[in-house]
């Protein structure tokens, strides 16, 4: 009963490096996205996909790349890591017949903390 | 831009309390959910509410969608410590197909 995994759970980088949060889901969800989670402001959406070969920009999409290869996975990949990118990051599935209409459920992962010195 | 907007951001109670967390907006909605949020973990979906003016009940919560489909509240009865967690709410935008706004969020606390 694996649902959405994320990995790593926690990291710390150095501002300038580079690294990628990796999400893979095992439901067949056509629908996968990209959250980070700050203090007071929610969830917001960095990158979204509908299907493999398919990703699209969200509401904060700077200074992260993401591709879909597979189904299965949707890794997240921070370019030059800054300051501001410290934060909570959440990778989401669902069906894709239901995130059109936005009547779906997310299903979550259990979130990648990261840290940028 | 479409905003959600959560209100209280933050809320102590006593068990065996009531209250009511309110997510509201300019925009209409097609619909709305509600997800709940442990430390630790990703929200999980408690419902979504499509119709305007639609009632939904989970065992204690009651959720409401406006009937401008503006606006949502959920109210738990009878709080207990385990309804402890992050409310959020969120939709679908209207700028683009798959993409969902979530509100600022409800932090409650029951305490026993």
């Amino acid at each position: 009963n694996a649902g959405v995994t994320q990995t790593p759970k926690f990291q710390v980088l150095k501002t300038g490096q580079s690294m990628t949060l990796q999400c893979a889901q095992d439901m067949n969800h056509e629908y996968m996205s990209w959250y980070r989670q700050d203090p007071g402001m929610g969830l917001r959406l960095i990158h979204y996909s509908v299907g493999a070969g398919i990703t699209d920009q969200g509401e904060v999409p700077n200074g992260y790349n993401v591709s879909r290869s597979t189904t299965e996975d949707f890794p997240l990949r921070l370019l030059s890591a800054a300051p501001s990118q410290t934060s909570v990051y959440f990778c989401a599935s669902s069906f894709r017949s239901h995130s059109s209409t936005g009547t779906g459920e997310l299903f979550f992962g259990e979130g990648s903390r990261l840290t940028v010195l | 831009t479409q905003l959600l907007e959560q209100s209280p951001q933050f809320l102590s109670i006593q068990e065996g309390e009531n209250l009511t967390v309110y997510c509201n907006s300019s925009s209409v909605f097609s619909s709305l959910q509600w997800y709940r949020q442990e430390p630790g973990e990703g929200p999980v979906l408690l419902v979504t509410v499509v119709t305007g003016g639609e009632v939904k009940k989970l065992k204690r919560l009651t959720f409401q969608f406006g009937d401008a489909r503006k606006d949502s509240s959920l109210h738990i009865t009878a709080a207990q410590p385990g309804d402890t967690g992050l409310y959020l709410c969120a939709g679908p935008t209207t700028s683009g197909t798959y993409k969902y706004i979530f509100g600022t969020g409800t932090r409650l606390k029951v305490l026993a």
